[in-house]
């Protein structure tokens, strides 16, 4: 099935750094979302994106939309043990039958040492 | 309410076996979506209801599986005849009608492992 382009697959850094992750698509989306899900869970609501150019924060969280609607960044300041996770970005598409359908990226693996 | 619940949370079965999953959505929720998760993978879409009426269904879902959603409240996702390649995380996910602005509202998943 079709998916998105994340990158980096994975990284380990030290607490206190700050995270930056990516996400492109050949396809346009209306919005973009951003998810984080922790082992044996589902994927948990972070930042929702829905106009190219936009930059919003969540706390320690800062996502942008591109402006081509292709591709989205995320970044975490001051990283702390409990941001240890997989990241996903996920497109959502508006389908011919007017059904919502979410394209996710295939995650960003983030591990934090104390 | 507590969010959308999955059962079983974990499922061993052997290869042949007919499995079984329980979704119960977010009580206000009209629309419900099943999304299948393998290793180090985003989720896939499955299948989307809308109510009880199941409107939308993904290439990946393949004859031996169906779900439903009888009088639009929790659903199941059937699987007959389980294969090896069927092992992966299934994801119950629910929304409210109209423009999906907070993208869905997902279970913990039920994670299926055939032997």
């Amino acid at each position: 099935g079709q998916q998105l382009n994340q990158s980096p697959q994975s990284m380990f850094i030290q607490e206190g750094e700050d995270v930056s992750m990516n996400c492109t698509s050949s396809s346009i989306f209306n919005t973009w979302l951003w998810y984080k899900q922790e082992p044996g869970e589902g994927p948990v609501l972070l930042i929702a994106l829905y106009k190219a150019g936009e930059l919003t924060s969540n706390g320690r969280l800062t996502a942008q939309f591109g402006i081509t609607r292709k591709d989205s960044f995320l970044n975490i300041s001051a990283s702390i043990p409990s941001d240890v996770g997989i990241y996903f970005c996920a497109g959502q598409a508006i389908m011919n039958t007017g059904f919502q359908k979410l394209v996710f990226g295939t995650g960003t693996r983030l591990l934090v040492s104390p | 309410d507590t969010g959308v619940s999955q059962n079983p949370r974990h499922k061993i079965t052997k290869r042949g076996q007919n499995v079984t999953f329980r979704c119960d959505p977010i009580s206000e929720h009209n629309r419900l979506y099943w999304y299948r998760q393998t290793l180090g993978q985003g989720p896939e879409f499955l299948t989307y209801f809308q109510n009880e009426a199941q409107l939308e269904k993904s290439r990946l879902l393949s004859d031996r599986f169906s779900a439903e959603r009888p009088k639009g409240s929790f659903s199941t996702l059937e699987i007959q005849r389980t294969e090896q390649g069927d092992s992966a995380m299934y994801l119950c996910a629910s929304s409210w009608q109209g423009p999906l602005l907070y993208g869905y509202t997902f279970g913990s998943g039920t994670r299926l492992t055939v032997v």
